[in-house]
Parts: C-alpha cells; sequence; structure tokens
C-alpha cells in the first residue's frame, strides 16, 4: 500500500512565523503536490514537483515556497504565516502523469 | 472562477437507496475526472474515474456518468450503506498530460439507518 505521511496531524502557528510542513512517501513516486482544503473552496493546488529539485506553481502559491531535496520528500514552507493561511493542508504523491494521486491524512494548521 | 463546481454542500439519503452526487465543469478541454471520498481526519482515497472518451464507468455499487454536451459528471451509489457517509470531491484534468487536476468544492454524503 502507498503511505503518504505528514509531520504533524495539528499545528498551532503564531502571524510571522515560519512554518515547515512535511511530506513523507514511502512507493518511490516521481510526483508530489501540496492543496489546501477550505469549507466551500474544495482542495486548491498550492505547489506540485514532478521530480527532484523541480517545482511548479499551482493555483494559489502566493505566501508559500516548497523544497524537494530528495525524491521522497516534499516540504511546504510558510514563510511568514498569516490568519489567511488557517486551514487544512494535504499532500499527494502519484506514479506518473496519469496515475491515482494518493493523499497523506493531512495538517490542520491554525495560525493565531 | 470555479471549473469543477459541486453546487450540493450536502445530501442526506437512506440507507438501501440510491445515492446521486453531481459535478458541473466548465472547460471543455478537460479529458479525464475522478471522484475522491474523504472521512474526517483522513485524507481523501481515490473512488472511481472516468475518461472523456466514455460515458459510463461501474465499479461494483459505484457508477460514474459523464455528459459531456451537459459538461456533467455524476456519481451512483448503490445500495447506499452507513459507511458511505463522507465528504466526497470530484476532479478533473486539464489537458492529456497535465499533472495537476482540479477540485469542485465537496459534498458532504450523510447515509441515515
Amino acid at each position: 500500500d502507498v503511505k503518504v505521511t505528514q509531520s504533524s496531524r495539528y499545528l498551532v502557528k503564531r502571524t510571522g512565523e515560519k512554518v515547515f510542513l512535511e511530506c513523507v512517501q514511502d512507493m518511490d513516486h516521481e510526483n508530489m503536490f501540496w492543496y489546501r482544503q477550505d469549507p466551500g473552496l474544495g482542495l486548491r493546488l498550492i505547489y506540485f514537483s514532478y521530480d527532484v529539485k523541480m517545482k511548479e506553481k499551482g493555483d494559489i502559491p502566493e505566501g508559500y515556497s516548497v523544497s524537494r531535496e530528495k525524491k521522497e520528500r516534499f516540504s511546504l514552507i510558510l514563510e511568514s504565516a498569516s490568519t489567511n493561511q488557517t486551514s487544512m493542508y494535504l499532500c499527494a504523491s502519484s506514479l506518473g502523469v496519469l496515475d491515482t494521486q494518493y493523499f497523506g491524512p493531512g495538517t490542520r494548521l491554525t495560525v493565531l | 472562477d470555479q471549473q469543477v463546481k459541486q453546487n450540493s454542500p450536502s445530501l442526506s439519503v437512506q440507507e438501501g437507496r440510491i445515492s446521486i452526487l453531481n459535478c458541473d465543469y466548465t472547460n471543455s478541454m478537460f479529458d479525464y475526472f475522478l471522484w475522491y471520498k474523504k472521512y474526517p481526519a483522513e485524507g481523501p482515497t481515490f473512488l472511481i474515474s472516468i475518461s472523456s472518451i466514455k460515458d459510463k464507468n461501474e465499479d461494483g455499487r459505484f457508477t460514474v456518468f459523464l455528459n459531456k454536451s451537459a459538461k456533467h459528471l455524476s456519481l451512483h451509489i448503490v445500495p447506499s450503506q452507513p459507511g458511505d457517509s463522507a465528504v466526497y470531491f470530484c476532479a478533473a484534468r486539464p489537458f492529456q498530460g497535465a499533472q495537476k487536476l482540479v477540485f469542485g468544492q465537496g459534498t458532504r454524503l450523510t447515509i441515515n439507518p
């Protein structure tokens, strides 16, 4: 079974803090994704990566950056957290372009 | 600009009856559609998909229908079971070869015993 793990299930941070969300997949998948889920808006793509050190902006990249130094790990970085970044963050991975995306359990981030 | 829309935020169905979840899209370039199911405190899991060259795909109790002319997708669950209570997201791929998916807002399905 594919396993996608996220470093924290719940996180509380203060405005202006730098926040790191980590995601690890154990199936040698090429593609990795970061989404945020908000009520009434569904899942929106923040960034994705199709290879180590490669990244592409999704639909809402503002205020976020990412890092993929190793194939299995994809990090989402909030340089200076703001209250409007309070959300559920979901990481996903897929083997290839046409393949199913597998999701992690999510990190609920609250920014005070 | 929501390219994939699920206009019903919630749906309540009696156990054993049919559940029908709907999804509309605006981009005629979408070529592949998926449904994901999400339980609370878990990530979404893939349920069923359909290519734009088909109009129906069936997997056990789950059937997805695609009406390209109406730009409409639906998921039928028959018979509905209590374990089907979850949030369902439809998603679409913008064009062949695209890695990204565009998701709808989700519909919360509740199956009543």
